[in-house]
């Protein structure tokens, strides 16, 4: 398909790990990236993992990509109430007729941690 | 550093006025952009600059204008605002092409056309 997939909401207990999954759709795309949104702000970037890696760790993250089937996962271990938030996930891909690259974003996956 | 500044923060307008919001960023990338997030939708790039003196249309363009005189400002215009745009109006920045083309945003402005 043309857009980036990715599952409307997501509900985890304290302390639980979080798997949020998302389908992008160009194979060529270079990076990879998440993006959290917390509310009322703008969106930062969590984390990003270049095409040619499979699994990035960052402390609590990990990032998972399958590239053959065009599959992105962002894993958070021991997951937090100060972790819910919306969460993004955007590949960069050019543009047609075009050698420069922006990002395409998916629809966000609101992620809600309950006590 | 600032970063990337948004004004006005929120603003409520009736249909058929004409607005401006406004951008800034001192980090001197090259690239700027322009989304509307709404409900469900997610992220919708409106238009985008890759540079200086040259814009572009991104996924929703109609009904907004934007310019880029120089590397910091890029302002968004809707000529004559109706309901439907109605959103939140994040404006971004980005190296380009350089790196891994991080996109940085700014925290926002809320648009309520009535």
């Amino acid at each position: 398909g043309e857009d980036v997939e990715q599952s409307l909401f997501l509900s985890v207990r304290e302390g639980d790990s979080s798997v949020i999954n998302c389908t992008y759709t160009d194979s060529s795309s270079t990076y990879l990236y998440w993006y959290k949104q917390e509310p009322g702000a703008g969106l930062q970037l969590l984390t990003y993992i270049f095409s040619n890696m499979d699994m990035k760790q960052d402390q609590r993250l990990t990032v998972l990509l399958n590239k053959k089937d065009k599959h992105l996962s962002l894993r958070i271990a021991d997951t937090q109430t100060g972790d819910s938030a919306i969460y993004f996930c955007a590949e960069k891909r050019a543009d047609r007729g075009s050698t420069l690259g922006r990002l395409y974003f998916g629809r966000g996956t609101q992620l809600t941690v309950w006590p | 550093i600032a970063g990337i500044t948004q004004a006005p923060t929120s603003q409520i307008l009736a249909a058929g006025r004409r607005m401006t919001l406004r951008c800034t960023q001192d980090m001197r990338h090259n690239a700027m952009y322009w989304y509307r997030q709404d409900l469900g939708l997610g992220l919708r790039l409106i238009h985008y600059s890759n540079t200086a003196g040259t814009t572009g249309k991104g996924e929703v363009p109609d009904g907004y204008s934007v310019s880029r005189a120089n590397t910091d400002d890029f302002p968004l215009t809707l000529a004559s605002a109706v309901p439907s745009q109605t959103s939140v109006y994040f404006c971004a920045s980005s190296d380009g092409d350089f790196g891994g083309g991080e996109q940085f945003f700014g925290p926002g402005t809320r648009l309520t056309v009535l």
